[in-house]
Order: C-alpha cells, then structure tokens, then sequence
C-alpha cells in the first residue's frame, strides 16, 4: 500500500526559506520510472505542478518558480525534500506531494496535503 | 495562467451528460502526452479519476470517461450524481516548460 504524508511548518515568515518533507512507504524511489512531485494549491484556487524529481536524480521545475525550488531525495529514508526560498504571502497554499508510477506521468498517490501560510 | 484551459464551471440534472474540455497546444497536449483527470472534493486531495487519456482506475465508476482529439481533451460523467459534485482538472506534461507537468485551469461540476 502506497501512501505519502508531507510535514513542515505550518507558517512562514516572508523572505523565509521554507522546507518540506514528504515521508513515503510502499514503493522504492530507486525503481525505474517512479517519481515524486510536489503541487500546491492556493486556497480556492486551481492546482499548481511545482517540482518532481525522479529515480534516476532527473529534477523538472515549473520554470515561473525555478530560481526559488529545489527538489532533493533520500532513497534510503524514504524521503523527498522540497525547498522554496524568498516566501511571499502569495505562496499560502496547501502543499501536496503525490507519486508518479508510470511513463504516462500521472500521479496516482496523494498525501494529505500540508498547509502553509506565509505571514509575518 | 495555465496552459491548460478548462472551463470554469458546468452544471447538469442528476441523470444527464456533462463534458468538460481541457484545451492546450502543440507543446503539450496536441505534442502527444497523456491527459489526466482528477476530481477534487472540498477539502481533501485530489482523486484520479482517468489517466492516459481513456483510463479508469479500479474503482472508479463506468459513468466516468476521457477522449482526446488534437490538442484538447475531454472528461464526460454520465448520468450525473449528486456525488460527481466537485471540481475537477486535467493534467499534462509541457515541453515548453522543460517537461515539467501542468494542471488545468479547473473547472466545477454543479449537480442542480
């Protein structure tokens, strides 16, 4: 059974860097073709792809949020590290991370999501 | 802004036939990459509803369906329940944007 669940902090300071983990079991992010993105979703507003990274280290970003995003994972913890420098107040959102099984490149997994607000 | 436009809203009786559309380009959709769809309830993640375009995964009704054509998509539900009241959006993959993926702009199921 698959499953994810992101942890980090539930608010930010803006210009802060904030951090993410998203905690996963039931699949290896060492096997061919298996990737874990990262999506948020501004409240009442649409889903935003912001980052994957994929078994073999490849790393896609949205390129409108590149500069601030970096995607890390730890295979042997099971892990996957999303940072996000310079917080806005416009980067309150939920942040999702899901995991991609299949060449297709849709998420079938999804955690609960982690709410973020960006405030000072 | 996306680059996967959907509408933003469509409604239906219960019983009846809703299609929701998902437009991109040639460096997305119409560039040969697999559309998704999820519907999302208030309040929780995000659910796959189909995937590579015509997909339904296990346990996800018959009513539900997808079809491509060119550089657009569509997700049908027929004949609409009260449950199918969500919002929903379509995912695809952009070479435009480095590879990176793209939802659409969303678009809300409204069961009269």
């Amino acid at each position: 059974q698959i499953t994810l669940k992101e942890s980090g902090p539930t608010l930010v300071k803006p210009t802060q860097t904030l951090t993410l983990t998203c905690s996963f079991s039931g699949f290896s992010l060492s096997s061919s073709g298996v990737g874990v993105a990262w999506i948020r979703q501004p409240p009442g507003e649409a889903l935003e792809w912001l980052a994957i990274i994929y078994w073999d280290e490849d790393k896609r970003y949205s390129p409108s949020l590149k500069n601030r995003l970096s995607i890390t994972k730890d295979t042997s913890k099971n892990q996957v590290v999303l940072t996000m420098t310079n917080m806005d107040p416009v980067d309150t959102a939920t942040y999702y991370c899901g995991h991609r099984g299949d060449s297709s490149g849709y998420i079938d997994y999804w955690g609960q999501g982690a709410l973020v607000t960006v405030s000072s | 802004q996306s680059v996967l436009t959907q509408p933003p809203s469509v409604s239906g009786a219960p019983g009846q036939r809703v299609t929701i559309s998902c437009t991109g380009n040639s460096f997305n959709i119409g560039g040969g990459y697999d559309v998704h769809w999820y519907q999302q309830l208030p309040g929780t993640a995000p659910k796959l509803v189909i995937y590579g375009n015509t997909h339904r995964p296990s346990g996800v009704p018959d009513r539900f369906s997808g079809s491509n054509s060119g550089s657009s998509a569509s997700l049908a539900i027929t004949g609409l329940q009260a449950e199918d009241e969500a919002d929903y959006y379509c995912l695809s993959y952009d070479s435009s944007l480095s590879g990176s993926g793209v939802f659409g702009t969303g678009t809300k199921v409204t069961v009269l």
